[in-house]
């Protein structure tokens, strides 16, 4: 079964922290993404990774920046915390097109943010 | 602006009964439509999906109906039991191109069903 780990479950930073979410995967799956989960607004997309090094910005990335060095591991960095960031951040994964027999994204658990 | 609209937002059945949940998009490039199902404390998982080629898609007691002029599809559980009480969520994506496995999510329907 694939794997995506998520470092924490729960977090609780100070407003101007900076902060690193990490996200592992352990099935050599190309693309990687960042979700950000809200009561009444359902799953938004902060930013994607179809490669190593590469990255693009999905629907919601102000005050977000993400690093992918690794195939299996993607993280989600806020330079400076604010209030308004406080959020269930969920990872997923998939194969690449090339390599999938469907779309289907493999999520982690989730890592419970609040930011005070 | 969301590009995926759900309803409803919240869902009471008795156990055995028909549960639906609705999804319009807006976007007509949208060619993958996925319902996936989460519980709490885990992260969501893909539960069916269907594309815009078909009128409806069928696994086990899970049923996608597709409407592509007014686009609009459904998720419709037979039979609910209460081991189906969890939340769902409708997307839409690309099924492939520049941006496979970038989906818009609706906003979720917490189900809850009744023993």
């Amino acid at each position: 079964d694939v794997k995506v780990t998520q470092s924490s479950r729960y977090l609780v930073k100070r407003t101007g922290e900076k902060v690193f979410l990490e996200c592992v995967q352990d099935m050599d799956h190309e693309n990687m993404f960042w979700y950000r989960q809200d009561p009444g607004l359902g799953l938004r997309l902060i930013y994607f990774s179809y490669d190593v090094k590469m990255k693009e910005k999905g629907d919601i990335p102000e005050g977000y920046s993400v690093s992918r060095e690794k195939k299996e591991r993607f993280s989600l960095i806020l330079e400076s915390a604010s209030t308004n960031q406080t959020s269930m951040y969920l990872c997923a994964s998939s194969l690449a097109p090339q390599r999938a027999l469907n779309e289907k994204l493999f999520f982690g658990s989730g890592t419970q943010l609040s930011v005070l | 602006q969301q590009q995926v609209k759900q309803s409803p937002q919240s869902l009471i059945v008795q156990k055995g009964g028909i549960s639906i949940i609705n999804c319009a998009y807006e976007n007509t490039a949208f060619d993958y439509f996925p319902w996936y199902q989460q519980f709490p404390g885990k992260g969501p998982a893909l539960l069916i999906a269907i594309r815009p080629d078909v009128s409806e898609k069928k696994e086990g007691r899970f049923t996608i109906s597709f409407n592509k002029s007014a686009k609009q599809f459904s998720l419709h559980i037979m039979d609910s039991q209460p081991g189906d009480s969890a939340t769902y969520f409708c997307a839409a994506g690309y099924a492939g191109g520049t941006s496979y496995g970038k989906l818009t999510f609706g906003q979720g329907t917490i189900l809850t069903v009744h023993p």
